[in-house]
């Protein structure tokens, strides 16, 4: 079935530091992959969706300057949150549809496993 | 995309059958229900899906009422395992909205 890679599975940072989040597809290729947060008790939220080759489309209340999206490959989506503040820890999520199937809007999408991020 | 409405928690007792319900009364003609479940700390795990017949694999079970406005997932033995948080999910085909919107999902708890 199809695989998502997430790494790191979880991170510490200090408060004002960058963090890089990947999230690979392992065994198809991905022309669109969404990224989620997630914080404790709550549900998954969208933050944006990554296509690649072009700019990534963010959600209402998501700040583009803070959380950088680049999609550079068929497999690979990073999420890099900058001068990160004890307000952005939470649980971050990726998935991804297979480009294979990107006719068919039926196809399930998978997720990576998350990666945990603590600002201290 | 169609709201989706399920209960908070439920408990199932090992081996025997866990009926998950979910309203979608809202849903559109072209919106397919899809189940994902999420075992605490990880990413969503995919089930299943439907469009209006019933569908089985090797996870579960979907029943999709005549209507459409409802459906039940159903887990045939559960186990320990299976305790997650399982979500109901409408998802749009218009477009480029092929994202999942997540609602607050049911608890599932097996218990031994």
């Amino acid at each position: 079935g199809a695989v998502v890679s997430q790494h790191p599975s979880w991170v510490i940072c200090k408060s004002g530091t960058s963090v890089k989040i990947e999230c690979r597809s392992l065994d198809f290729q991905a022309t669109t992959m969404f990224w989620y947060r997630q914080f404790p008790k709550q549900s998954l939220m969208l933050m944006a969706t990554s296509n690649e080759g072009s700019k990534a489309t963010y959600e209402q209340g998501v700040e583009k300057d803070k959380f950088l999206i680049n999609h550079a490959s068929l497999t690979l989506s990073t999420l890099t949150v900058t001068s990160a503040h004890p307000e952005d820890s939470s649980f971050y999520i990726c998935s991804a549809s297979a480009r294979d199937r990107a006719s068919s809007y039926n196809s399930p999408l998978h997720f990576g496993n998350g990666t945990r991020l603590t600002v201290t | 995309d169609a709201k989706t409405t399920q209960p908070t928690s439920m408990d199932c007792a090992e081996g025997r059958a866990a009926n998950l319900p979910c309203n979608h009364s809202t849903i559109s003609g072209n919106e397919y229900v899809y189940w994902y479940r999420q075992i605490h700390s990880q990413g969503p795990q995919y089930i299943i899906h439907g469009l209006k017949n019933n569908e089985t694999n090797e996870m579960a079970s979907l029943i999709i009422t005549e209507d459409r406005k409802s459906s039940t997932l159903i887990l045939p033995h559960a186990t320990l395992r299976d305790t997650a948080v399982y979500y109901c999910i409408v998802r749009s085909l218009s477009g480029s909205a092929r994202q999942l919107t997540f609602g607050s999902g049911t608890q599932l708890t097996v218990l031994p």
